[in-house]
């Protein structure tokens, strides 16, 4: 199984101010997903394919990398932006996620 | 829009069965995978199982390998987990997951709440 390792696990971020999560797997996968998930909600895709925003997406999120090393970018952090973010990759059965980063407002 | 509309969670004891339905809707569906994926209390996600909605090939976690069966019937637009000896550390919300593009994973429905419990 491909294995997703995110770092930090605890991310704490003053309003207004950039964040980034690192997400690096065992094998490299063309489909690397981003979702988000807020206290007692589903979890909602943010960026897909590495790289491109889903519609509906705030322009301040953002997602690169490439072979095994993947980032989420938050160029200026809101308020609604609390909660879980996890990377998740769809290239190889069966579809792994990373372990969750917590963002929380400091 | 797609709509997944998870049903069948609830509370069973260890050993018992439990058939999850999702039914889905909505504009019509290529031949990309439909997934049940589950988040314990207070932890990650966790991919459970999938299937290609024409083709109908499977594969399932290392963990429900054996107890778990995942299904899908076309006409309906429904897919299904029947989930046998169902073991406490089975307790979970389980996701119906539908896929946009091939591993996209966009679609997701509310979740039903399955727990494991004498």
């Amino acid at each position: 199984d491909v294995v997703l390792t995110q770092s930090p696990l605890s991310l704490p971020v003053t309003l207004g101010q950039p964040a980034s999560i690192s997400c690096r797997t065992s094998q490299s996968p063309e489909h690397l997903n981003w979702f988000h998930q807020r206290p007692g909600q589903v979890p909602r895709r943010l960026i897909y394919k590495v790289s491109d925003r889903d519609s509906g997406v705030p322009d301040r999120f953002s997602g690169s990398g490439s072979g095994t090393d993947f980032a989420l970018h938050i160029s200026r952090v809101e308020a609604e932006d609390v909660g879980v973010y996890y990377c998740m990759q769809g290239t190889h059965w069966p579809y792994t996620f990373g372990q969750g980063t917590k963002l929380e407002i400091k | 829009e797609v709509q997944l509309v998870e049903s069948g969670g609830g509370l069973v004891q260890p050993g018992r069965s439990l058939r999850l339905s999702c039914a889905a809707s909505g504009p019509k569906f290529k031949d990309y995978a439909t997934h049940w994926v589950r988040q314990k209390p207070g932890r990650g996600l966790e991919w459970v199982a999938g299937i290609f909605w024409e083709g109908g090939g499977t594969g399932y976690a290392d963990s429900v390998k054996g107890r778990f069966t995942i299904s899908r019937d076309k006409a309906q637009n429904s897919l299904y987990l029947q989930m046998n000896s169902l073991r406490v550390d089975d307790t979970a919300f389980y996701y119906c997951i539908r896929d946009d593009l091939p591993g996209g994973a966009g679609y997701w429905g509310q979740g039903t709440l399955v727990t494991v419990s004498s």
